[in-house]
């Protein structure tokens, strides 16, 4: 069955550093994989979709990468700052899919 | 521009009871999308609703539970008879089309059953 793991359930980071978030997902062959941001107690907020022929994609200080032969997917977001705490989520999804799987999460946490 | 629109965002309930939850779709928005996020859980897909049409519902319990998207007003997912384990945060998430499109989800409706 489809698996997703997003490794490291917290991390804990400096403000100014990098944070790197990792999703591995199995038994699958997603054509496009989106990250989104949930906060305690909201809903989760779209933040970047990168498709399976991209590489790598940007948006200010978020980059996401995709290696669909590691079957690997790397949030990073760039001079981190105590506003970037929260819990990201990766849901990679199949060609014309309209239901996405999520990963449990990674809660981030930038310490000032 | 108004975002989805979920309510009631907290709703307690007694074990037994039926808990019904509203979502208005963003303005332009024809698809409804209702997850569940259990304690400590990802979310998952529950139902996947068009105007006055369940899409799928593959990831709705097989009992208790029930979506409508009617042609006017909000989609309602309907739970009845509660039991504890239905205590989680409810989302519902709308797009414009299928697929690809980017989905914008509601802040949640918070259950608890006591």
């Amino acid at each position: 069955s489809q698996k997703i793991e997003q490794n490291s359930e917290a991390l804990n980071i400096q403000e100014g550093k990098t944070a790197t978030l990792t999703c591995n997902y199995t038994n699958y062959s997603p054509a496009y994989l989106q990250w989104y941001r949930q906060d305690p107690g909201r809903g989760p907020v779209f933040l970047l979709l990168i498709r399976e022929n991209e590489k790598e994609k940007r948006k200010e200080r978020l980059k996401v990468t995709f290696d669909t032969t590691l079957k690997q997917s790397l949030f990073h977001i760039t001079a981190s700052q105590p506003a970037d705490s929260a819990t990201y989520l990766c849901a990679p999804s199949g060609a014309g899919s309209y239901q996405l799987t999520f990963g449990k999460g990674t809660k981030l946490s930038v310490i000032p | 521009n108004a975002g989805v629109m979920q309510n009631p965002r907290h709703l307690v309930r007694r074990r037994g009871q039926e808990a019904r939850l509203r979502c208005s779709p963003m303005k332009g928005h024809s698809h409804v999308y209702w997850y569940r996020q259990l304690p400590e859980e990802g979310l998952k897909f529950m139902v996947y609703l068009q105007k006055e049409n369940i899409i799928d519902e593959s990831g709705m319990p097989k009992e208790r539970f029930s979506a409508e998207f009617p042609k006017e007003g909000p989609s309602i997912l309907r739970i009845q008879q509660v039991v504890r384990g239905d205590s989680a945060a409810y989302f519902c998430a709308s797009s414009q089309g299928a697929g690809l499109d980017t989905i914008y989800f509601g802040e949640g409706s918070w259950l608890t059953v006591v």
